[in-house]
């Protein structure tokens, strides 16, 4: 069981938005502004799209973004692309190594 | 820039230890502004994070792996190692080294993966 919860899956379509929920505790999610959010295509190494909480690193598009409420921090992808397509990881410092989400399959209908 | 490759045997025997080394090219592991992961991923599964190690030797463990882990940083400072011992098929998962940043609170560079089986 992975300390942070995703939801398995999620889907939008082309255009659209979709946001992905990661649920913490106050030990982890709540307790810092330390959350990154990363893609991984199928067989490929993940890529970090979002740290501290809201920021893109250079390169990201300006279509995902980062926001967090309280131990649950949420990720946004705006007019969604056919190669957003991918699985999405949420991780959180957590006061000792840190903690990943079980992941969301992101669908582009 | 900087890149990381993970290198080490495909194959591990039930109860005997994992080791793969991280090379990092085009840079130094010489820096405070940088730890160094390991993190897995079981077939099919999420990530979870192994530990990570300073260039100082500094480590530091997930609780759940500790007391199997262990961590090193190459004489050139161009390497890092990692051991798992006691491995069982849970152990099974393409392992990857990865960069985390200090400035970011992330991991942002990480390597290609490389899969470990444990099997007889």
């Amino acid at each position: 069981q992975s300390a942070l919860t995703q939801p398995p899956s999620a889907s939008g379509s082309l255009g659209q938005s979709v946001t992905i929920s990661c649920t913490g505790t106050s030990s982890d999610v709540g307790g810092y502004n330390y959350v990154s959010w990363y893609q991984q295509y199928p067989g490929k190494a993940p890529k970090v799209m979002i740290y501290e909480v809201s920021k893109r690193p250079s390169g990201v598009p300006d279509r995902f973004s980062g926001s967090k409420s309280g131990n649950t921090a949420s990720l946004t992808v705006s007019g969604l692309q056919a190669e957003d397509e991918a699985d999405y990881y949420c991780s959180s410092y957590a006061g000792r190594p840190w903690v990943f989400g079980g992941g969301t399959k992101l669908t582009v209908l | 820039q900087v890149q990381l490759q993970e290198s080490g045997p495909g194959l591990v025997k039930p109860s005997q230890t994992l080791s793969l080394t991280c090379t990092v090219s085009g840079g130094s592991i010489s820096s405070d502004d940088y730890y160094w992961t390991w993190i897995r991923q079981p077939p099919g599964k999420g990530l979870e994070l192994i530990g990570y190690i300073y260039f100082s030797g500094d480590t530091h463990f997930n609780p759940s792996l500790k007391s199997r882990v262990s961590m090193s940083v190459g004489a050139s400072k161009t390497q890092f190692s990692l051991k798992v011992t006691s491995v069982t098929a849970a152990d099974t998962a393409v392992y990857y080294c990865a960069r985390g940043n200090h400035g970011t609170a992330s991991f942002d560079i990480w390597g290609q993966g490389t899969m470990v089986t444990v099997s007889s």
